[in-house]
């Protein structure tokens, strides 16, 4: 069981938007930077959002990151069908020295 | 852009020690900016952080691991290992290397990944 929760699935239409939240902790998310990954199926994770809310280059605008407290939160608009992965938020415990990633969200476009 | 390889062999029998290595070029692990670290994921499952290392020789474990997980370093070759001893099926996994920063923590650039099954 991760330490940080994800919903399991979203679904939504080609064109719509959708959140995928992921909670944590003070000891997390709560003190860290959030970043997010993109897993198309039989592919490596691709760091979609990091530092909370910033898109490495050549990621769309489409897709963005926000933070409160000790739950995070990646948004992403004008769904398209190449948009269908598996998605993880990761972060750092740094009291720990510990690496966290969520159990991971597969959104589906409808 | 660095690139991350992962090698080492793919079936490994109960009880064993599991080791990979991860080839990295077009950036030096004894750089002070990044850790580089192992991920695993079971087929079909999630994420699993496994274990990091910073230049100085510092190196970080996944508790839930840490009892049976080594990673060492060969700055010389560029190259950085892992070892999981005492494996079973649940070690099946794709096991991948990858960069993150020492400061803000995200894996910005990861191996392709290699699938490793733990059967006799």
């Amino acid at each position: 069981q991760s330490v940080l929760t994800q919903p399991p699935s979203v679904s939504a239409a080609p064109g719509q938007k959708v959140t995928i939240s992921c909670s944590g902790s003070n000891s997390d998310i709560g003190n860290n930077y959030v970043s997010w990954y993109q897993q198309l199926p039989g592919t490596a994770p691709k760091l979609l959002i990091y530092e909370t809310n910033k898109r490495p280059s050549g990621i769309p605008d489409r897709f963005s990151g926000s933070k409160s407290g000790t739950s995070a939160t990646l948004g992403i608009t004008g769904l398209q069908i190449g948009d269908e992965a598996d998605y993880y938020c990761g972060t750092w415990d740094t009291s720990l020295n510990l690496g966290l990633f969520g159990g991971g969200t597969k959104l589906t476009v409808l | 852009q660095p690139q991350l390889q992962e090698s080492g062999p793919r079936l490994v029998k109960p009880s064993e020690t599991l080791s990979l290595t991860c080839s990295v070029s077009g950036g030096s692990i004894s750089s002070n900016t990044y850790y580089w670290g192992w991920i695993r994921q079971p087929p079909g499952k999630g994420l699993e952080w496994i274990g990091s290392f910073y230049y100085t020789g510092s190196t970080y474990y996944n508790p839930s691991l840490k009892t049976r997980v080594s990673i060492s370093v060969d700055m010389s070759k560029n190259q950085f290992f892992l070892k999981v001893n005492s494996v079973t099926a649940a070690d099946t996994a794709v096991y991948y290397c990858a960069r993150h920063w020492a400061t803000t923590q995200e894996f910005d650039f990861w191996g392709q990944g290699t699938l490793v099954t733990v059967s006799s």
